[in-house]
């Protein structure tokens, strides 16, 4: 079976720290992967998606960037944070050739002080 | 521009009653909807989906309906329990779309 993972569970930084959220998937191969914020009493927010090694999609401008170094690994950085950048992050994959259904993983709670 | 809106943002309901979640869309292309529910501090979890060649679709307690003229779907949970309060997501996609668009959510909140 699939599973997602995301870490840190909880990270606490200043305002102009570098940020480095890291996302793994196992259990399968070539999926696609997501990276949605969710801000305190808000929806799901897609900024970054990637349908293979090296190609991201980026859905929001802002003071973020993805990457994919390898095939199920999914990287959210920042070079400086701002306040604004608090929120829930969460990773996703799915089989995009197979089904729309997307698969996410337990988020990251990222506060900027 | 919100394709997917889900207008309530919180809905009450007593235990063992039926809970109502709705989402209106706006993009004629999308040919398929998702149902997440969220607990606080976890991801979304799927819950069901539904086609747009069928108006309805279920899964044990939750049902799914797809009004494809008004634009207009509904979860239907019955009965609600307790461990069914949390946030409701509606989701939509079409035909080689690699993304989902979401609603603002829904909470529900089950009353013993």
């Amino acid at each position: 079976s699939q599973t997602i993972h995301q870490w840190p569970a909880t990270l606490v930084q200043p305002v102009g720290s570098p940020l480095s959220l890291e996302c793994t998937v196992e259990g399968t191969s070539n999926p696609n992967l997501y990276w949605y914020r969710q801000a305190a009493g808000r929806g799901l927010q897609l900024l970054f998606y990637s349908v293979g090694i090296g190609q991201i999609s980026s859905e929001v401008p802002q003071n973020l960037s993805a990457s994919r170094p390898q095939d199920r690994q999914f990287i959210l950085s920042s070079k400086k944070l701002l306040l604004s950048d608090s929120g829930f992050y969460l990773c996703a994959w799915n089989k995009g050739t197979v089904s729309y259904e997307q698969y996410f993983g337990p988020g990251t709670r990222l506060t900027v002080t | 521009d919100q394709q997917v809106k889900q207008n309530s943002p919180s809905l009450s309901v007593q235990e063992g009653r039926i809970s109502i979640l709705n989402c209106d869309y706006t993009n004629s292309m999308f040919d398929y909807f998702l149902w997440y529910k969220k607990y606080p501090a976890e991801g979304p979890t799927f819950l069901i989906s539904i086609s747009s060649i069928k108006d309805k679709n279920e899964d044990g307690r939750f049902t799914v309906f797809l009004n494809k003229s008004a634009k207009h779907l509904s979860l239907h949970i019955v009965p609600s329990q307790p461990g069914d309060s949390a946030v409701y997501f509606c989701a939509a996609s079409h035909f080689g779309n690699e993304k989902l668009t979401f609603g603002t959510g829904t909470r529900l909140t089950i009353i013993p």
